[in-house]
C-alpha cells in the first residue's frame, strides 16, 4: 500500500464549479499535510498546508483534513481553465527532519 | 532572478556516462533536497542535506551520490548513468523544520539517458 494515495485522474469540470480532490495517507502519526500545484513541465508550487482537523481557506481553495480517516481534501470553488494542472498532496510525516512524501497526484481539467 | 536554480535544464547522455546536475539558492535556507519525478509516481526523494556537513539517503539513493558544497549549494551526481534514470529532477530548499516547514522547488531539469 502506497504511504500517499491520490486519484490519478483526469477530473474533469465545468469552468465555475467546484473540484473536489481527496488523498489519504497510511501513517497515523502524519503531522501536516501540504498542496502543490503543477503545471505540465514546470516546478510545484505550494497551494498551501494543513495540520489541524477541520477546514482551512485561503481564496477560491480550501484543504479539509480528518485526521481519524486519515485523509486530506483540497476544493477549488469557482474553477477556471487556469486551474488546470495536475495537484500533489505530500504529508510530513514528522520525526527528524521535514520528509514529505508526495502522492502520485491528480490531474485536474477545467473545460470552458 | 529565481531563488533556485538548477543547471543544466535539459541533458541528453549515454548509458554508463557520469552526470552531474547543480542546484543553487538565494533563500538562505539551510536544507536542500532532491527529488525525481516520473510520470505518475509522484516525486521521490532522492538525497537530503539539513546543513553542510549532513548528507542523508532518500527512498531511492542507490545509483546517485550528492555533494553539499557551500549552504548555497547542493549536487547530485549519476557516477554511471543508466536508462532508468531518464527522469524530471527537481531541487528543493526549505527552512527550519517543524510541520508548517515548506519546500520551494527549482525549475527542474529533464535528464534523459540513452
Amino acid at each position: 500500500q502506497k504511504e500517499v494515495e491520490q486519484n490519478s485522474g483526469p477530473l474533469s469540470v465545468p469552468e465555475g464549479a467546484i473540484a473536489s480532490l481527496n488523498c489519504t495517507y497510511s501513517d497515523r502519526g502524519s503531522q501536516s499535510f501540504f498542496w502543490y500545484r503543477q503545471y505540465s513541465g514546470k516546478s510545484p508550487e505550494l497551494i498551501m498546508f494543513i495540520y489541524s482537523n477541520g477546514d482551512k481557506e485561503d481564496g477560491r481553495f480550501t484543504a479539509q483534513l480528518n485526521k481519524a480517516s486519515q485523509y486530506v481534501s483540497l476544493l477549488i470553488r469557482d474553477s477556471q481553465p487556469s486551474d488546470s494542472a495536475t495537484y500533489l498532496c505530500a504529508v510530513n510525516i514528522g520525526g527528524a527532519g521535514n520528509k514529505l512524501t508526495f502522492g502520485g497526484g491528480t490531474r485536474v481539467l477545467v473545460k470552458p | 532572478d529565481a531563488d533556485v536554480t538548477q543547471t543544466p535544464r535539459n541533458r541528453i547522455t549515454k548509458t554508463g556516462k557520469r552526470i552531474m546536475l547543480e542546484c543553487s539558492q538565494t533563500k538562505g535556507h539551510d536544507r536542500m533536497y532532491w527529488y525525481r519525478q516520473d510520470p505518475g509516481l509522484g516525486l521521490r526523494l532522492i538525497y537530503y542535506s539539513f546543513d553542510v556537513k549532513d548528507i542523508n539517503k532518500g527512498e531511492i539513493s542507490d545509483g546517485y551520490s550528492v555533494s553539499r558544497q557551500a549552504q548555497a549549494k547542493f549536487s547530485l551526481s549519476l557516477e554511471s548513468a543508466i536508462p532508468n534514470q531518464t527522469a524530471l529532477y527537481f531541487c528543493a530548499t526549505s527552512d527550519a523544520g517543524g510541520r508548517t516547514d515548506t519546500q520551494y522547488f527549482g525549475p527542474g531539469t529533464r535528464l534523459t539517458v540513452l
